[in-house]
């Protein structure tokens, strides 16, 4: 398996523009989580998905922010009007389970820039 | 609630020293417990978990973690240092009362000097 697929692995857009970043799981894994990665705040847990379905979207920090999980092989997460605080490493992991047997497999992740 | 506690955000060592990174975790119920590595611009990768079988865990690249349950530790050593070592590590806690989804510390930064 190719492991966690993340696309692109960097963006760089301007304040108010729309950004979506990608994600392709695991297949056979049937959890995908989204987090969100910097300096100050660590590593935040945004949103998950078990089976395609949002079980827990508490961490997405605005309306500005949503997720979507179309089918098993398949998650968006968009940002529309992007910020510069918005600026970060955005994570996708997937786990077979809620991962707390097996752990997460992470992918390589999208370092957005916003200025 | 429960948490997890990484015990110094910066760990400095020479190369061939011991390693330790220390992790407490707060939990009222058993737990899994994880370490993961995270290379420079790279993800999170899994370096060994605790799952209630033997305490001490062996994971990849010389790493080991002790569970003890009366002092709530699981810390990360290796016996000898090298360079490729440097790296972000963390420790991450699941327990059944939370659908087993991971909770993570913040993270510990590990210098490996020559």
């Amino acid at each position: 398996d190719a492991g966690v697929i993340q696309s692109p692995r960097h963006e760089v857009t301007e304040m108010g523009q729309e950004v979506t970043l990608r994600c392709k799981p695991i297949s056979g894994h049937d959890y995908l989580f989204w987090y969100r990665q910097t300096m100050m705040r660590g590593l935040e847990l945004l949103i998950y998905f078990n089976n395609n379905v949002p079980i827990d979207d508490s961490g997405m920090p605005e309306d500005r922010f949503s997720a979507k999980m179309p089918n098993a092989s398949f998650s968006t997460l968009k940002i529309q009007p992007s910020e510069p605080r918005d600026s970060a490493v955005y994570f996708c992991a997937s786990s077979f389970g809620a991962g707390g047997y097996y752990g997460y497999t992470f992918g390589s992740g999208t370092r957005l820039t916003v200025v | 609630a429960q948490s997890v506690t990484q015990l110094g955000s910066h760990v400095s060592v020479s190369e061939g020293a011991l390693v330790l990174l220390r992790c407490n975790y707060s939990s009222s119920v058993p737990p899994y417990l994880f370490w993961y590595v995270q290379y420079p611009n790279q993800g999170l990768q899994l370096l060994l978990k605790y799952t209630s079988a033997a305490t001490l865990v062996k994971g990849i690249n010389g790493f080991e973690a002790e569970f003890k349950k009366s002092e709530t530790s699981f810390h990360l050593t290796k016996p000898s240092a090298h360079m490729s070592d440097a790296a972000e590590y963390f420790c991450a806690v699941s327990y059944a009362g939370n659908n087993r989804k991971l909770i993570w510390g913040l993270g510990t930064s590990l210098a490996v000097n020559p």
